[in-house]
């Protein structure tokens, strides 16, 4: 089955303590996404991916790093999180298009992350 | 700067009821245009999307989306809703040019309650 999956789904931690989401997607896709959710703002991308070892900002990158080693993988690390970070977290992923650029994305399920 | 605005934030409706959610987006090249439905606890599902051709554009459970240039707006409409339609629903932009960066604009989302 086609899909993106993310892990862990739910996740508290304390402020400071290093944390890494992972995304996963079998779709042979070249463009990977992060966004987080939060209320009454929808959605916002974190950082995105091109291709491997391709990656760039998107509009809230604070706090933030990704890699992308792997075409398949691409990991949401928080080196020292804080609380304004508990929020909603959305990996998707993508084929490139030569005419029309990034197509529809494909949402992983989310995780759900509460700092404390 | 590039912003997709949703008209309603919340709507109530009874089964049978017409359904039709408003989005205006700022943006000023060609687009592609996005619905996404987020069922409860759910991750998001594409709905509908618009990257040309027929501005009328249909997707799946019954939404259709009708893209007004002029207007720069793609209202989602469904002629007679269900209970199992209660959700959030966001409209997405992102750059038609190709080599964009795929970056989704969403909207703030809309929830709707369907009352059975």
């Amino acid at each position: 089955e086609a899909q993106v999956t993310q892990n862990p789904r739910y996740l508290i931690t304390v402020t400071g303590k290093k944390l890494t989401v992972t995304c996963s997607q079998n779709m042979n896709h070249e463009y990977m996404s992060w966004y987080r959710q939060d209320p009454g703002l929808g959605l916002r991308q974190i950082y995105y991916s091109m291709n491997v070892e391709v990656t760039d900002k998107g509009d809230v990158p604070e706090g933030y790093k990704v890699s992308r080693k792997e075409k398949r993988n691409f990991p949401l690390i928080l080196e020292s999180p804080s609380p304004n970070q508990t929020s909603l977290y959305f990996c998707a992923s993508s084929l490139r298009s030569g005419t029309s650029g990034i197509n529809e994305q494909f949402f992983g399920p989310g995780t759900r992350l509460t700092v404390l | 700067a590039q912003s997709v605005s949703q008209h309603n934030h919340h709507v109530i409706l009874s089964e049978a009821a017409s359904l039709e959610l408003g989005c205006n987006y700022s943006y000023g090249g060609t687009v592609n245009l996005f619905w996404y439905v987020q069922y409860p606890g759910q991750h998001l599902q594409l709905l509908l999307k618009y990257f040309s051709g027929d501005p009328l554009v249909k997707g799946i459970k019954g939404f259709e989306a009708e893209f007004i240039k002029s207007k720069f707006s793609f209202n989602l409409r469904k002629p007679s809703v269900q209970w199992s339609d209660t959700a959030e629903y966001f409209c997405a932009v992102n750059s038609g040019a190709s080599g964009n960066t795929g970056k989704l604009i969403f909207g703030q989302g809309t929830t709707l309650q369907v009352k059975p």
